[in-house]
């Protein structure tokens, strides 16, 4: 199975700042790397698919890279609406696998 | 707009058997152009993904819990299920159902949840 280890587990940013996660598999995964937004309560939002197709309706601040087994979302500019925790997801291969997440909190 | 809800029971014992539904509006189970997950995420840790159904009513199940569940495919209701047996307190989490796009050649891209439920498992 393909292990997601992603970081930090949690951060503390300002609004305007810019924010960068990372998301390293375990073993090469051809772009399949998805980013999901999650506020308590609700629902996961998937915001970025295939390392950096921004998903319909999703500000584009928000920013993926990477390639092989390294990736990277970016929010530049911090918004207040984007305090969530944002998980990695590899949907390569069986069974699709989710990072640990990441807690964006307000400074 | 497609919207996803899950319902069933928030508590169930030890050693018996989670039941969950999915409610499906706003969609159809007909295209094959997507497959129907269950995700969950107990408390403090990442999310898991469960399973999920073709639309034909196929189901793949994670390797871990592949002993342990079943689910099944309700089209003239618009609802999919979990069943998963032999609870623990290790089974304690936030359930969700989830819509995944098939594309290439994998089916796991989840593009619409729901909002989850949290299921204890306690005596």
């Amino acid at each position: 199975d393909i292990q997601m280890t992603q970081s930090p587990s949690s951060l503390s940013a300002s609004i305007g700042d810019r924010v960068t996660i990372t998301c390293r598999a375990s073993q090469g995964i051809s772009n399949s790397l998805a980013w999901y937004q999650q506020k308590p309560g609700k629902a996961p939002k998937l915001l970025l698919y295939a390392a950096s197709r921004l998903q319909t309706g999703v500000p584009s601040r928000f920013t993926g890279s990477g390639s092989g087994t390294d990736y990277t979302l970016t929010i530049n500019g911090l918004q207040p609406e984007d305090f969530a925790t944002y998980s990695c997801q590899q949907y390569y291969t069986t069974p699709p696998a989710f990072g640990q997440g990441t807690k964006v909190e307000i400074k | 707009q497609l919207q996803l809800q899950e319902s069933g029971s928030g508590l169930v014992k030890p050693s018996q058997t989670l039941s969950l539904t999915c409610t499906v509006s706003g969609g159809s189970f007909s295209s094959g152009d997507y497959s129907w997950s269950w995700v969950r995420q107990p408390p403090g840790k990442g999310l898991e993904w469960i399973g999920l159904l073709y639309h034909s009513g196929s189901a793949f199940y994670s390797p871990s819990l592949r002993s342990r569940v079943t689910m099944s495919l309700d089209r003239s209701k618009n609802q999919f299920s979990l069943r998963l047996s032999s609870v623990t307190a290790a089974d304690t989490a936030v359930y969700h159902c989830a819509r995944g796009f098939c594309g290439g050649s994998s089916c796991y891209l989840l593009d619409s949840w729901g909002q989850g439920t949290l299921v204890t498992v306690s005596s």
